[in-house]
């Protein structure tokens, strides 16, 4: 299995709402992230996790939980999200965490939108 | 802080045009990965390189890694509807050594057929 899967696809929820992205790799990865992307933008770090430890977290507000429940599994919680936060988040994975050996694998990412 | 520029940001070419988008790092970069985002999906990885004057090839696409391991370019010969996408360059942070990959701002690739 060489692919990431992250589900839903599509995403729309209220300024109140909880959901959760989540995402899966069968690839033996011992790193995976998170990040989000806006329209003709580079992708942007939110978390890193090493061999299931949080590693980095590049200051996203608290509205953003990620969460690594093992190896394969990664989450990552929204709570009174702003229409701002509206972007497409993708996971990804590598080998290592360090230089991020192998390049990353995404998932296809999680279309949220905000109202 | 550690930057990657990328240029140019847009290229229009005509389908059998060749393409080339260039890289340039702040520091020096252990490696510099490359990836393709078609129009609506999500980036794909191409390469990695690693040793200084790298030359790798993937069919038309010719990928170098410059010799003082900063800067690095991939070049598509004879171009085609189907690589339509962005292209991004990616080195690793070298402050945290984390696996965070810091991304230029792309390419946008437009091939008229």
């Amino acid at each position: 299995d060489t692919e990431v899967t992250q589900t839903p696809k599509h995403l729309v929820m209220g300024m109140t709402n909880k959901k959760s992205l989540k995402c899966e790799q069968h690839m033996g990865h011992r790193a995976m992230y998170w990040y989000k992307q806006k329209a003709k933008k580079p992708p942007e770090l939110m978390f890193v996790y090493s061999y299931e430890k949080l590693s980095i977290n590049e200051s996203v507000p608290s509205r953003f939980s990620p969460e690594c429940p093992n190896s394969s599994l990664l989450n990552l919680h929204l709570h009174a999200l702003q229409p701002e936060d509206s972007a497409l988040y993708l996971c990804a994975s590598s080998q290592e965490a360090i230089g991020a050996w192998g390049g990353y694998t995404f998932g296809s990412g999680t279309r949220l939108t905000v109202v | 802080g550690q930057q990657v520029m990328q240029i140019p940001q847009y290229q229009h070419v005509q389908e059998g045009e060749d393409f080339t988008t260039y890289c340039n790092s702040s520091t020096t970069l252990s490696n510099i990965q490359w990836y393709k985002q078609r129009p609506g999906g999500h980036p794909v990885f191409l390469i990695q390189l690693v040793k200084s004057g790298e030359v790798k090839k993937q069919k038309r696409l010719t990928f170098q890694f410059g010799e003082a391991k900063k800067n690095s370019s991939l070049h598509i010969t004879a171009t085609q509807t189907t690589d339509v996408g962005t292209y991004f360059c990616a080195g690793p942070d070298l402050l945290s050594n984390t696996g965070k990959l810091i991304f230029g701002q792309g390419t946008t690739l437009q091939v008229k057929p």
